[in-house]
């Protein structure tokens, strides 16, 4: 049983690269959401998905794209890499996008800029 | 803007010891999340309550949403080295529809030692 399961690990890029954080959900999950997490500022919501095809920004969708091609994934990808994206990045999936319903929580991306 | 504000942010203590953890919001949320989160993994979720004045256990773990749905608090009785991590609440918001969409506070890191 996979769950969420988030790749790269770790990624080190330097100013200006672009790349995608991969995210992928085995539990047929409707809804899906990508968070960042500084220290002292807790977990924000830069994108999420209510299903394949669509999507919306959360809190800090700046400098961040994504997709919802199928419902099992929902890569993030950072258009142009800057210091102040340097983060620890979760995906989160839920079986449906309704009031209550807790999330299952990728293992994190730790992304580093320099 | 919605925020969920938690207190205390670092509490460390002694095996055996009573805690409480309070998550306070000038706003109301329609759910609570309570999630625990050890390092280099990503959140996982204790609780939601959903009713205000609602209380569940789970173990040696109490969470109260509050009468007016604008705070909780998580309260750890006889605190064991294995409770050890940081504790994040989190506020359902829906806006126009069947979102589920996540507001999660800064955390308390919990260090209970031996």
């Amino acid at each position: 049983n996979a769950g969420v399961t988030q790749t790269p690990k770790f990624q080190v890029l330097k100013t200006g690269q672009s790349m995608t954080l991969q995210c992928a959900q085995d539990m047929n999950h409707e809804y899906m959401s990508w968070y960042r997490q500084d220290p002292g500022m807790g977990l924000r919501l830069i994108h999420y998905s209510v299903g394949a095809g669509i999507t919306d920004q959360g809190e800090v969708p700046n400098g961040y794209n994504v997709s919802r091609s199928t419902t099992e994934d929902f890569p993030l990808r950072l258009l142009s890499a800057a210091p102040s994206q340097t983060s620890v990045y979760f995906c989160a999936s839920s079986y449906f996008a309704g009031t209550g319903v807790g999330y299952t929580f990728g293992s994190g991306t730790r992304l580093t800029v320099v | 803007t919605q925020l969920l504000e938690q207190s205390p942010q670092f509490l460390s203590i002694q095996e055996g010891e009573n805690l409480t953890v309070y998550c306070n919001s000038s706003s109301v949320f329609s759910s609570l999340q309570w999630y625990r989160q050890e390092p280099g993994e990503g959140p996982v979720l204790l609780v939601t309550v959903v009713t205000g004045g609602e209380v569940k256990k789970l173990k040696r773990l109490t969470f109260q949403f509050g009468d007016a749905r604008k705070d909780s608090s998580l309260h750890i009785t006889a605190a064991q080295p294995g409770d050890t991590g940081l504790y994040l609440c989190a506020g359902g918001s829906s806006t126009g529809g069947a979102t589920n969409k996540l507001i999660f506070g800064t955390g308390t890191l919990l260090a209970v030692q031996p």
